[in-house]
């Protein structure tokens, strides 16, 4: 079984900072990743997803994640955040086949201040 | 790409009355649906999936139930809510695990 664990449930920083938001898994088999971000009463909207290739992959509004393998680790990450970026953000695993839903983290909410 | 409708948006019901939530895709055939409830503090929980028209399957049991009468419609339904019930709920689908889901923009359901 697959199962993703989200290391912190609040992230508070100031607006230009740097961020991280940590993500692992666990699994017996290989495994697509992907982040959500999830604003105030929304559905969730897709930042970035690996599939293969490169580990460093970089998707919507200036974010990127590193996958790390040997970690079982797909952390994200933003140079500079802004207030818009405050929401929570979800981490996903979903086993390689067509039909298996994807396995959420508990969210790390992300809030930006000034 | 994928559109995805949901409505009601927000609903208030009494304990004891029944549901029926719907949500459409646009954009994509034979897509895999999805129902997500998400509660506060507590990530999103499957609830049921479907790979096809009449396919339901239900990853928790209690006394929600899902159909799937079309393609690209996909219904959760109660005859009896609960105050458990209260939370937001999400579709979501998707046209082959590595593309990632596509969620709709949720619906917001209080049990009073």
């Amino acid at each position: 079984a697959q199962s993703v664990t989200q290391l912190d449930s609040q992230v508070p920083v100031f607006e230009e900072a740097p961020v991280e938001l940590r993500c692992n898994y666990s699994s017996s088999v290989s495994v697509y990743l992907f982040w959500y971000v999830q604003y105030p009463n929304q559905g969730l909207q897709l930042l970035l997803k690996y599939l293969s290739g490169s580990t460093l992959v970089k998707g919507i509004n200036g974010f990127e994640a590193e996958f790390n393998k040997s970690q079982t680790s797909f952390h994200l990450r933003k140079p500079s955040v802004h207030i818009s970026d405050t929401a929570e953000y979800f981490c996903a695993v979903s086993v390689i086949q067509a039909g298996t839903a994807l396995i959420f983290g508990k969210g790390t909410t992300l809030s930006v201040s000034s | 790409s994928q559109t995805i409708h949901q409505w009601p948006a927000t609903l208030v019901q009494p304990v004891g009355s029944p549901l029926s939530l719907e949500c459409t895709v646009e954009g994509t055939s034979n897509p895999n649906l999805y129902w997500y409830r998400q509660a506060a503090g507590r990530g999103l929980q499957l609830l049921f999936y479907s790979v096809g028209i009449g396919q339901i399957s239900s990853e928790v049991p209690q006394n929600l139930s899902a159909s799937r009468p079309q393609d690209r419609q996909f219904i959760l339904s109660s005859k009896k809510l609960l105050l458990s019930d209260s939370g937001f709920y999400l579709c979501a689908a998707d046209s082959g695990g590595y593309l990632g889901q596509y969620f709709g923009p949720g619906t917001r359901l209080t049990v009073t």
